[in-house]
């Protein structure tokens, strides 16, 4: 098992481009996220999916877009890149769902500065 | 609504020496706790888990935290710190009232010195 994989693992963008980070895992999860790592702020939710078919805003969605393609994958999409969204970006999953454990799994992370 | 504070941005322990990181949290209902390690430009890795169980979790490394309802408490502790734990540490809490959503701490960083 893989366990969870993000592409790319490093990307620099101008202002105003647009890109979309990929997630992908094998764990037969239900549910899966994506997170911002900024220096001293721990990771801040900014969207996720608790099933297929289904996804919901978290703490800090504003800028960004996300799809849940099927149950392996789950995009993030930023649409105008902007300086402010230079992170580091991770993806997790968990099985949750009825009695399911709400565990979350992390990928490497994808590093994105925005210049 | 559900908050974690980790009570020190920075330790500093000596190799050998035992490793205490302080998490206080804040929950409506009875939480799942976690601790995470990242070490230095890698992902997270889940070290243990409190779901109300045995109060004492033991984890991966030699770590181990305790519940403490009273004090509203999930301190992290190693007895003898080992050069690789050098790394940052989260504190988590989780609701299934919460939609099973994470809140992390801001992260504790472990220096260990030979």
């Amino acid at each position: 098992n893989a366990g969870v994989t993000q592409t790319p693992k490093f990307q620099v963008l101008k202002t105003g481009q647009s890109m979309t980070l990929q997630c992908a895992q094998d764990m037969n999860h239900n549910s899966m996220y994506w997170y911002r790592q900024d220096p001293g702020m721990g990771l801040r939710l900014i969207y996720y999916s608790a099933s297929e078919g289904t996804t919901d805003k978290g703490e800090v969605p504003n800028g960004y877009n996300v799809s849940r393609l099927n149950k392996r994958e789950f995009s993030l999409r930023l649409e105008s890149a902007a300086p402010s969204q230079t992170s580091v970006y991770f993806c997790a999953s968990s099985e949750v769902g009825g009695l399911g454990s709400d565990t979350q799994y992390f990928g490497p992370g994808t590093r994105l500065t925005v210049l | 609504a559900q908050s974690v504070t980790q009570l020190d941005s920075h330790v500093s322990v000596s190799e050998g020496t035992p490793v205490l990181l302080r998490c206080n949290y804040s929950s409506s209902y009875s939480p799942s706790l976690f601790w995470y390690v990242q070490h230095p430009n890698k992902g997270l890795q889940l070290l243990l888990k409190y779901t109300s169980a045995a109060t004492l979790v033991k984890g991966i490394n030699g770590f181990e935290a305790e519940f403490k309802k009273s004090e509203t408490s999930f301190h992290l502790t190693k007895p003898s710190a080992h050069m690789s734990d050098a790394a940052e540490y989260f504190c988590v809490v989780s609701e299934r009232a919460a939609g099973n959503k994470l809140t992390f701490g801001g992260g504790t960083r472990v220096l260990v010195k030979p």
